[in-house]
Parts: structure tokens; sequence; C-alpha cells
């Protein structure tokens, strides 16, 4: 699976949008970008996955740059309880269930 | 409501002492599996199962094993816990072996002294 590149935290202004890059230049045609979440020690939680479109759920939207090098997860109205580590992984769509989480971008929501 | 499950959420235990933590889910997913998380590690694999009496080693399955006789259950077991198996454990599951949508259960904190 190819590797991602992500900064290490980020801030936001409760009720703005966050924003987090993802880097994932090596990305092969049939990986997949899949975005997880982490609140405090508690079990990963999914939030979205895209492979060239961009997607939007009721959690977030995703954005996938056209030659798929990089991606955005967008937030659209922070609030605190999103303060989080926010992991992006790269998978292939076809092989087992195993995600490779990396180090993840700490995101810390102010009132 | 669809749910990983997990117990104990927290266990303290002595060196050797055999211990067991379960897992179930309830959404008839065919794929689990068992994560650890350790400060500056990150999540890493232990084993997983892509079926009933299917299972296979991950990422760090040393002093670990693993059954799966049912499909809604994985239980882990450590046969003789050593303090480097201090760890949080996280049981996770998905539909199928492909998803990368995967649910996690809400985490067991083990202390081996």
């Amino acid at each position: 699976d190819a590797k991602t590149t992500q900064p290490p935290s980020m801030d936001c202004a409760e009720g703005r949008a966050a924003n987090l890059p993802c880097n994932h230049s090596t990305i092969s045609g049939n990986e997949y970008v899949y975005w997880y979440r982490q609140i405090h020690s508690q079990g990963p939680q999914y939030i979205i996955h895209g492979l060239k479109n961009n997607e939007t759920n009721e959690m977030a939207s995703l954005i996938i740059t056209e030659d798929r090098k990089s991606s955005t997860l967008i937030l659209p109205h922070a609030t605190l309880r999103d303060t989080a580590v926010y992991y992006c992984i790269v998978k292939i769509g076809t092989s087992y269930g195993k995600l490779t989480f990396g180090q993840g971008t700490i995101l810390t929501v102010h009132p | 409501e669809a749910q990983v499950t997990q117990n104990p959420r927290y266990l303290i235990t002595v060196t050797g002492k055999k211990l067991t933590v379960t897992c179930s889910q309830n959404m008839n997913h065919e794929y689990m599996s068992w994560y650890r998380q350790d400060p500056g590690l990150g999540l890493r694999q232990i084993y997983y199962s892509m079926n009933v009496e299917v299972t296979d080693k991950g990422d760090v399955p040393e002093g670990y094993k693993v059954s799966r006789k049912e499909k809604r259950n994985f239980p882990l077991i450590l046969e003789s816990p050593s303090p480097n198996q201090t760890s949080l454990y996280f049981c996770a599951s998905s539909i199928g072996a492909g998803s990368g949508a995967v649910s996690f259960g809400p985490g067991t904190r083990l202390t081996v002294l």
C-alpha cells in the first residue's frame, strides 16, 4: 500500500471548516484513499473514502486531486467534538482488510 | 445497534497468567482482526480472520493466539502474557476482506505486571 504524509498537527476554530491535507504521491490506480479518526484512545472511526471522484457524506467531504497524488478531508463546520487524530490511509481495494496507520494529524478545534 | 464489542475494557494482570479478550460483532461481517496501539508505534495488526476457521498472522503475532469458531466472535488469547504486551488493543471487523470501511471496538487497555 502507498505511503501517506500528513502534517503532525493543525488547529481550527469552532464553526469554521477544517481542511486536512494528505500527500500520497506514490498511489497506484487500484488504491483507494480512506480517512479515519481516533478520539482520545477510543476505537478508530471510519469517516469516508474515495478512488477518483470527490465524495461527501454526513460527516465530511473528500477532495482528491486529478492526478490522485494528494487529497483533502474537509469537516465543513468543525465542533469541539471533532478534536481527534485524523488518519489518511491508502489501500488496495481488493486486498484483505488490513489498514496501515501512520502517525496522522492531531486536529485541535478551539472555542 | 451495529457494533463491535470487547471485554474486558480494562485489565491488569501478572506475567504468565493466561488471559482472553473477547470480541463480538453483530453485523454479520466476514473479516475480523486485532490491532494493538502503542505510543510512537501507532496501530499494528496482530491477527486477522477472513471467515470462520480461517485465520492468519498480521504484523506482530508473537505471543498471541486467536480462534474463529463462529462468525461473530474472534477472541484474542495471551497464553503467557509478558510486560511487553502491555498495550491498548482494538478488535475490528468489516463486511469483506476487500473493504476498507472497518468498524472498530472500543478498546481493551491491558497492563501486564
